[in-house]
Formats: C-alpha cells, structure tokens, sequence
C-alpha cells in the first residue's frame, strides 16, 4: 500500500449535482496531484497543488476545482456533473511537484464516480 | 504536445513466457519515465522509476529501459505468472508537472 487514501470509494451521484472527492497524501508528502481515467483509457491529468497552491493544470474546465490544506491533503469538486464525468478519479502525491528533481508519483486506489 | 502509445492494447501468453511491453513518446525531453501496474478497477501500482540519465532499472522480475533518442522504453517481465495479470501503464514526467499517460497494455497470463 502506498500510503494515499481517497474517500469514498464508490459514489454515484445525478447530473446536474456537485461533488467532493478526498485525498490523504502519504506522509512527508506536500504535492498531490489528481487524474481522470475513463474506462479503458489512461489517466488525464487534472491539476496539481504544491504548498496549497495550484501548481499547474490540464484540460478541464473550470467546473473542476480543487483545494490543498496545512495537512497537505486535498478535495477535488466537480461542478454541474455530466454523464461524461463518470470515471476513476486518482490521486497521486509525491515529495516534490513533477518536473523538479525525479519525483515517483505514489497512487491512491481511486473513487469510481458514476453519473447518471 | 507529448504523446505516448503503448503497443499492443492487449497480450495474451501462457504462464512462463517473458512479457515485453512497449512504450513510445514524441518528445524525448522528460525527466524520468515510470511503469505502473493497475488491476481493474483499482489505483495504480508504482513498478519502476527510470530518470532521464539513466538507461534501464531492474526489480526482481521486472526490468525497464529507456532510449530517449529513439523515444522507446519497455518493460520486461520474465517468467510470467498468472498474478502478472493486469494492466501496465507507462507515463513521463515532462515540463508541465504532470504525469502523461499512454492507453496501457492489458495483459492475461493463462495458466
């Protein structure tokens, strides 16, 4: 186990709606990054926060937002969900933000959101 | 824009054989190029850590190399055991703090 958790697990929400996912970064960590997978296809990347700054950003629109707190963990929300939203949302965190030093990116286990 | 392919989508071998997967990249300005491993539905399971220095990484079974020239990196695994059966993802670390991600190969080892 890596050390990240993400909560809850599964969850399955209605479109339209907000949601709020969790990140516990492994300890000594102070960057957490999230990611987008749909099925079948690799992670594309979200954002990223370093030292409760967001630290870089890929392409989604603005109703996916995001937070890191003093503890370093981190909440993403996604706005006015669409049925295209539905996919494993990861996070990664890590010692250092990607692109200073060799960082390695330690993954959480995911929440599967469903939308329906 | 940095893309990545990995080839073939999808391998099936018979328990014993070696694996070799492949990844490919446009731009070979990266700093380092990690292998995972996903199970369904599951997160992703760090394997190998190559930097941009180096040329291979080797664990137990497993060993990665890199050639930045041609834009290749692949990974190996000897000895296949059904447990190998999973998805194995490559992604590079570039400019941008991000991590960019090919499709993954899905591999089955049949007992």
């Amino acid at each position: 186990e890596t050390g990240v958790t993400q909560s809850p697990t599964h969850l399955i929400k209605t479109r339209g709606q907000q949601v709020t996912l969790r990140c516990s970064s492994q300890s000594g960590h102070n960057t957490v990054s999230w990611y987008q997978q749909a099925l079948g296809q690799g992670p594309q990347f979200i954002f990223q926060y370093y030292r409760e700054e967001e630290n870089g950003r890929g392409n989604f629109p603005p109703r996916f937002s995001g937070l890191q707190f003093p503890n370093y963990s981190s909440e993403l929300n996604v706005n006015a969900l669409e049925l295209d939203d539905s996919a494993l949302y990861l996070c990664a965190s890590s010692t250092n933000p990607h692109g200073l030093l060799n960082t390695e990116a330690f993954f959480g286990q995911g929440t599967r959101l469903t939308v329906v | 824009k940095q893309e990545v392919t990995q080839i073939p989508a999808a391998l099936s071998v018979p328990e014993g054989e070696n694996l070799v997967l492949n990844c490919s990249f446009t731009d070979s300005a990266i700093y380092n190029l990690q292998w995972f491993r996903q199970d369904p539905g599951k997160g992703l399971t760090s394997l190998l850590l190559i930097q941009s220095s180096q040329r291979e990484q080797t664990s137990g079974r497993l060993n990665a190399s890199l050639d930045k020239s041609s834009g290749r990196s692949t990974l190996y695994i000897a000895a296949s055991q059904p447990g190998d059966s999973a998805t194995y993802l490559c992604a590079l670390e570039a400019a941008g703090n991000k991590l960019t991600f090919g499709g993954g190969t899905r591999v089955l080892v049949k007992p």
